[in-house]
C-alpha cells in the first residue's frame, strides 16, 4: 500500500523557537496533502489542507501565520510551526490523498515544547 | 456539515469476545464512512469504508461494518476478538461537496473508541 513518512517522529523544542516538520508520500504523489493535530485523549482536527503549487487553506480557528505549510512538490508538504510555545505541544499528523476517498496518514510527529 | 458521534469513549472485551465499536453519522447528503485504527503513537490505518455501494461492507484484520440509514448508523464489529485488536478506533465522514468545494474530501473524525481486549 502506499506509504505516508513524517520527520522528525518526535521533537522537543525551546518556547520562542520555530519547528518543521516533513510529510512524504514515498511511492505516489499527491497533490492533496492534510495536517491534523490530535492532543491527547482527543480525536483528529482538521487543522489545513495543503495543496500542491498553490496557497495552503486553513480551518477556522487555525493561525495561518503560527502554522506555515509549504507543499512545495507532489510528495512533501511541509508543517513549519512558528515561535512554539507549550500549548503547541501535540501530536501532528499528515495524510495523503488519494481520488476522492482514500487519505493516507502518516505516523504522526509528537512535538513538546518546553 | 456532516458529523459523527461515538457511543463510548471506552469498550472493554475478553479474547474471542465480539467486538461492537458504534458510531452514528449526521449528514443531508449520502454520507462516505471510514474506520481507522490507531495504535500508540502512530498514525491512522484505514479499516474500511463505505461509498454508497454494498452496505455491509469487509475490511481488514476481520473488521466489517454495516450502513443502516434509517438508523443513520456505521457500527464497527468483529465476531472474535484478538489481543492485538487493542488499540483507539475512530469514525469518520468524508465532506459534502464536490470538487472544488471547502469541504472536498475532508474528513471529520469522531471522538474515537479506546478498545481494551483481556485475556
Amino acid at each position: 500500500g502506499a506509504v505516508v513518512s513524517q520527520h522528525p517522529s518526535w521533537v522537543i523544542c525551546k518556547s520562542g523557537t520555530s519547528v518543521k516538520i516533513e510529510c512524504r508520500s514515498l511511492d505516489f504523489q499527491a497533490t492533496t496533502m492534510f495536517w491534523y493535530r490530535q492532543f491527547p485523549k482527543q480525536s483528529l482536527m482538521l487543522m489545513a489542507t495543503s495543496n500542491e503549487g498553490s496557497k495552503a487553506t486553513y480551518e477556522q480557528g487555525v493561525e495561518k501565520d503560527k502554522f506555515l505549510i509549504n507543499h512545495a512538490s507532489l510528495t512533501l508538504s511541509t508543517l513549519t510551526v512558528t515561535s512554539a510555545h507549550p500549548e503547541d505541544s501535540s501530536f501532528y499528523i499528515c495524510s495523503a490523498r488519494v481520488g476522492q476517498d482514500t487519505q493516507y496518514f502518516g505516523p504522526g510527529t509528537r512535538l513538546t515544547v518546553l | 456539515a456532516q458529523s459523527v458521534t461515538q457511543l463510548g469513549s471506552h469498550v472493554s472485551v475478553s479474547e474471542g469476545a465480539l467486538v461492537l465499536l458504534r458510531c452514528n453519522y449526521s449528514s443531508s447528503v449520502p454520507p462516505y464512512l471510514f474506520w481507522y485504527v490507531q495504535y500508540p503513537n502512530q498514525g491512522l490505518q484505514l479499516l474500511l469504508k463505505y461509498t454508497s455501494a454494498a452496505t455491509l461492507v469487509k475490511g481488514i484484520n476481520g473488521f466489517e461494518a454495516e450502513f443502516k440509514k434509517s438508523e443513520t448508523s456505521f457500527h464497527l464489529t468483529k465476531p472474535s476478538a484478538h489481543m492485538s485488536d487493542a488499540a483507539e478506533y475512530f469514525c469518520a465522514v468524508r465532506g459534502e461537496g464536490g470538487a472544488g468545494g471547502t469541504s472536498y474530501g475532508k474528513l471529520t473524525f469522531g471522538q474515537g473508541t479506546i478498545l481494551t481486549v483481556h485475556p
